[in-house]
């Protein structure tokens, strides 16, 4: 049974700051890994999809690496925002998309 | 582009009463998936409908079912209610079978159990 963890599970940062969330899996056997973005109340936005061949994907200021041998995981995100904040969940999709319990970010101005 | 729609978006049901849940895909999005989202479970998986076929299962009593329509709006039902099913319920929706292609998620139903 794929089983998906996420450190920390919260974060407190200044603005400005450079950080990264992690995220590991026990199944190696996936197809793809997709970060995610919730915020209070709301549904997920999808932030970044490495498909399971792939080593990294970028978006702006995201960067998110994949290293499937290793079941790990990466979502660095640079000069972090107050709109940052938000929790932010990695899915990975073997038979079925397994989420992580996310990581609460907090960039305070 | 529209997104995915979820209706309604709040409800409150007594324990033993049913509910039916909607969601409404992408434009042209054919797979749809349901998820419950608890403080204590966290994010699992339900069912994922494609081409109005059941095409994976997660593990949930069969108190849980759902449908897909000939135009891929996908309807989940919850019978017998009990308090542990009150969480925020969360479909999402991708171009073909999901596993390859990204998923985009609705706004969720929040369903609270009384």
């Amino acid at each position: 049974k794929q089983e998906v963890t996420q450190i920390p599970a919260a974060l407190s940062v200044p603005e400005g700051e450079n950080l990264v969330l992690n995220c590991s899996f026990t199944d190696s056997a996936i197809y793809n890994l997709q970060w995610f973005r919730q915020d209070p109340g709301k549904g997920l936005t999808s932030l970044l999809l490495i498909q399971s061949s792939q080593r990294e994907q970028t978006s702006g200021r995201l960067n998110a690496s994949l290293d499937k041998s290793s079941g790990r995981s990466t979502l660095y995100i640079a000069a972090s925002q107050p709109g940052d904040s938000a929790t932010y969940l990695c899915a990975v999709w073997g038979n079925m998309l397994t989420f992580g319990g996310g990581t609460r970010l907090m960039v305070k101005p | 582009k529209a997104g995915v729609t979820q209706t309604p978006r709040y409800l409150i049901k007594t324990r033993g009463q049913q509910v039916t849940l909607s969601c409404s895909p992408i434009s042209g999005h054919r797979s749809v998936s349901w998820y419950q989202q608890t403080p204590g479970q966290g994010l699992q998986f339900l069912f994922e409908y494609f081409s109005e076929t059941q095409r994976n299962k997660g593990n949930f009593p069969g108190r849980f079912s759902g449908r897909q329509f000939s135009n891929s709006r996908s309807e989940m039902n919850v019978s017998t209610l009990e308090l542990g099913d009150s969480a925020l319920y969360l479909c999402a929706s991708s171009l073909v079978q999901s596993f390859s292609y990204e998923q985009y998620f609705g706004p969720g139903t929040r369903l609270t159990v009384t």
